[in-house]
């Protein structure tokens, strides 16, 4: 079945550190990949999205490439907030079929020190 | 502001007793989902449904029951054969249950057991 393997934290960074969270995934025929982040006590937003092979997604200074040739969606950023301090999902939408879930990594906690 | 609004957000179950998380979306979505979330898990989907009337099990439907009898509300039940309740509850909408739409959410609903 599909699966996501996103990197285990913790993960603690001073400000104006650069972030990389990688993350891989399982799937049959081309996924659609996504970025949550969710904020203490709330709910989860969708922070950027791709949909093809090669596709980048980039959102207030985050990016990830689609990369089909290493099953990989990893997040960077290249300068962290302290308002940057959540904890991040990568999931996957399976192509076809009648089930339109999310399949989820179990999230990276990101903590950000001034 | 449209958006997802679940309700209430922290409830207390007693042994036996069934209970009724309520999500209301005035997006004019389709497609509904609920998710349930446990510490280092992810989400995990339980019910979705992509048209009034009509639903889905998810992963773990067992202990759960759903109703679709309006577009808006999606409310979620939380059975007396549910043993192990304690979690966090996410409710999301996307435009149609297609895997490039993306899943908005709410801010959730922390079921506890007394």
């Amino acid at each position: 079945g599909d699966s996501v393997t996103q990197m285990e934290g913790p993960v603690t960074l001073s400000e104006e550190a650069f972030l990389t969270i990688n993350c891989t995934y399982t799937a049959t025929g081309y996924p659609s990949l996504f970025w949550y982040v969710q904020y203490p006590g709330e709910g989860l937003q969708l922070l950027l999205k791709a949909t093809k092979a090669d596709d980048k997604g980039s959102n207030k200074g985050f990016e990830a490439t689609y990369r089909k040739e290493t099953t990989s969606f990893h997040l960077e950023k290249g300068s962290v907030q302290v308002s940057d301090s959540a904890v991040y999902f990568c999931a996957l939408s399976a192509s076809g079929g009648s089930n339109y879930k999310l399949t989820f990594g179990k999230g990276t906690l990101l903590t950000v020190n001034p | 502001d449209g958006g997802i609004t679940q309700s209430p957000k922290y409830l207390f179950r007693k042994e036996g007793q069934n209970v009724t998380l309520s999500c209301e979306q005035n997006l004019n979505h389709d497609a509904m989902y609920w998710y349930r979330q446990d510490p280092g898990q992810g989400l995990r989907l339980i019910y979705y449904s992509q048209i009034v009337n009509d639903f889905q099990k998810g992963d773990i439907a067992e202990g759960y029951s759903v109703s679709r009898e309006k577009k808006e509300s999606f409310p979620l039940t939380v059975t007396s054969a549910q043993k192990n309740p304690t979690a966090f509850y996410l409710c999301a909408s996307s435009i149609i249950a297609r895997d490039n739409q993306p899943q908005h959410f709410g801010d959730g609903t922390r079921l506890s057991i007394l």
